[in-house]
């Protein structure tokens, strides 16, 4: 059974580009959860989706910021127009369910650069 | 809302020391406990958990006891190793996160 798998492992992108950013989730598990990590601020939680539904998205900035999780394929954080401020490292992470006493899978984590 | 307090760090220590890395929460209800570990340059990993009050996790040495009265869940092992150099994360449900401690072990 193959972990939560993240692509790319690494992307740069000049200011103004889009970045894409994919999950695919652990066979089984229909919750997806995504982070960012800055230096020196932890992770922080940007959102939490189900297939074809966004739970929570309190952690998102309100613009450039979109994420989505569709019936078939890998989610998707799309991040447009990006600035130097979004260099970080983005994580996902799946569960099979939503409750307090499930744990989250995490990716390697992409590796977002700005130049 | 749900939150998780780290203590400050980074923490530096010679191997074979004691370790205790504290944590507290504020949560509705009685959530699931985790701590996380971080190795350089790879994702987070489950290190232990632990889901009811008075619950102790346990895992590679380490350990956490789930304290209702105090909100805690602190991390200890009783001598680390420099393999154990890495980032903790202590974590509630929803994955509420801390900020992160850095631990760096001396040989």
């Amino acid at each position: 059974n193959a972990g939560v798998m993240q692509n790319p492992r690494h992307l740069v992108r000049r200011r103004g580009q889009e970045a894409r950013l994919r999950c695919s989730p652990m066979k089984g598990h229909s919750h997806v959860y995504w982070y960012r990590q800055l230096p020196e601020e932890g992770l922080k939680f940007m959102v939490y989706l189900q297939k074809e539904n966004i739970i929570d998205e309190s952690g998102m900035p309100k613009e450039r910021f979109s994420a989505e999780f569709p019936k078939e394929g890998p989610s998707i954080l799309r991040i447009q127009q990006v600035v130097r401020g979004d260099s970080a490292a983005y994580f996902c992470a799946s569960s099979p369910q939503s409750s307090r006493n499930t744990e989250a899978f995490f990716g390697q984590g992409t590796r977002l650069t700005v130049v | 809302g749900d939150s998780v307090t780290q203590m400050e760090g980074p923490v530096t220590l010679s191997e074979e020391a004691f370790l205790t890395i504290n944590c507290t929460y504020t949560a509705t209800g009685y959530p699931s406990l985790f701590w996380y570990v971080q190795y350089p340059g790879e994702g987070l990993q489950l290190l232990l958990k632990a889901t009811k009050a008075d619950d102790k996790g346990s895992n590679k040495g380490f350990e956490a006891t789930y304290r209702k009265e105090t909100t805690s869940f602190h991390l200890e092992k009783g001598s680390v190793q420099v393999s154990d150099s890495a980032v903790y994360f202590c974590a509630l449900i929803k994955l509420t996160f801390g900020k992160g401690i850095t631990l760096s072990v001396r040989p």
